[in-house]
């Protein structure tokens, strides 16, 4: 199993370019989310999904969409990037309450 | 809104001793989480709590629960150089869709 699969690495953004994040899980989990961590600091939520078809915002959801059409991929779009955006993405499946799998991130430069 | 609190944020080691984390939530919560990152890495799961007066152990790591206290504890027996990372604790709410609010973290450097 490759457990919760994050493309691309790494990115370098001008402002007002857009991208998709790419998240996959191949654990059938239904529970699927998205945090953004700021160098030094916790991690915040942004999105979240409970399953295919569903999803609802997190802490910190300004500037950025999300879709889940299947149990398996949770893409994370950014529309018009921005400088404040700059951080580390990790996206995270689980399932019946246990602990969150994580993807290895994405470190998103904006400039 | 849930809050979650750690403290400290840095904590410098010496090998052998031993060290608390604390880790303070604001409101009832269904689940507490134990996490470790290396730099530059992802995050590993630790420990899950689940109720009042749990505890988890595994290696030098031993993770507590006080509910009614809205306190967790990580404690570490006799430091050693490989424990140096940065240490997260987590809350959940099931109704909430499991997911997490984070601490901001403690920052452990062991030195020899």
């Amino acid at each position: 199993n490759a457990g919760v699969t994050q493309t691309p690495k790494f990115r370098i953004l001008k402002i007002g370019q857009s991208m998709t994040l790419q998240c996959t899980q191949d654990m059938n989990h239904n529970y699927m989310y998205w945090y953004r961590q700021d160098p030094g600091m916790g991690l915040k939520l942004i999105y979240y999904s409970v399953g295919a078809g569903i999803t609802d915002k997190g802490e910190v959801p300004n500037g950025y969409n999300v879709s889940r059409s299947t149990t398996e991929d949770f893409p994370l779009r950014l529309e018009l990037a921005a400088p404040s955006q700059t951080s580390v993405y990790f996206c995270a499946s689980t399932q019946d309450g246990r602990p969150q799998h994580f993807g290895d991130g994405t470190r998103l430069s904006i400039l | 809104e849930l809050k979650v609190e750690q403290n400290p944020l840095f904590l410098s080691m010496q090998e052998g001793k031993n060290y608390t984390i604390y880790c303070n939530y604001s409101t009832t919560s269904d689940r507490l989480y134990w996490y470790r990152q290396d730099p530059g890495k992802s995050l590993e799961s630790l420990f899950v709590l689940l109720s009042n007066g749990a505890v988890k152990q595994e290696g030098r790591l031993m993770a507590s629960l006080d509910t009614k206290a809205r306190l967790s504890t990580l404690h570490i027996t006799a430091a050693v150089h490989d424990l140096s990372a940065t240490y997260f604790c987590a809350v959940a709410l099931k109704a909430a869709g499991n997911k997490l609010t984070f601490g901001g973290g403690t920052r452990v450097l062991v030195k020899p």
